[in-house]
């Protein structure tokens, strides 16, 4: 299976601040198709996860837009360009270009 | 508006069976693959199986297999997942996932004990 590794797993962040997360995968994520199918996922304490950013960088209808995603191969980065107290949470990357798809153990974001 | 709608969960005891059910609407049903997704308590996530459009295809992570069955009824809009031979560590909030990821349900809780 494919190992998803995120750091850091834990997040404390100054409200109006940025915030980093790195993911990587132990093979590349590009598929046969030409695409290379890496999510970001947030799940707001309570609530079920949340698709954020798909294939690496397209971000989702209603997200906004401090939420961005880059990365290629098998290193990936989210990034949040100010932190507001709504963005409490875990937020998890997820690679669906082999099977099993696989998460990574997740990054919790506090505020500071 | 998408909805996913998980039923079924509940308290079971280790070897016992089970069956959730999830309904679908707002998309076309059949036209995507959907995946059940779980997560145990306090713990990250994890994929356990996945079907395709016409039902053809399933996948399963090897933690269920031969344990766990995926199925679904375009008719209904509705898959389902059969769970039998359950162990304590099969204890998850079970999520129906659309098969692009971009929609999940609020997931069933499966609680497996004596």
């Amino acid at each position: 299976d494919v190992v998803m590794t995120q750091s850091p797993l834990s997040l404390p962040v100054t409200l109006g601040q940025p915030a980093s997360i790195s993911c990587r995968s132990s093979q590349s994520l590009v598929h046969s198709d030409g695409n290379t199918y890496l999510n970001w996922f947030q799940q707001r304490p309570g609530q079920s996860p949340r698709r954020l950013i798909y294939k690496v960088s397209n971000r989702d209808s209603g997200v906004p837009d401090r939420f961005s995603g880059s990365g290629s191969g098998t290193d990936f980065t989210l990034k949040i360009s100010r932190v507001e107290a709504e963005d409490v949470g875990v937020y998890y990357c997820m690679q669906a270009t082999h099977w099993p798809h696989t998460f990574g153990q997740g990054t919790n974001l506090e505020i500071k | 508006e998408v909805q996913l709608v998980e039923s079924g969960g509940g308290l079971v005891q280790p070897g016992g069976s089970l069956r959730l059910s999830c309904s679908a609407s707002g998309f076309t049903f059949s036209s995507y693959p959907m995946h059940w997704v779980r997560q145990a308590p306090g713990k990250g996530l994890e994929y356990v199986s996945i079907i395709s459009t016409d039902g053809g295809s399933t996948k399963y992570a090897d933690s269920v297999k031969g344990r766990f069955t995926i199925s679904r009824d375009n008719s209904k809009s509705a898959v389902y997942l059969q769970m039998s031979s359950l162990r304590a560590e099969d204890t998850a909030v079970y999520y129906c996932v659309k098969g692009t990821d971009d929609f999940w349900g609020q997931g069933a809780l499966v609680t497996v004990s004596s």
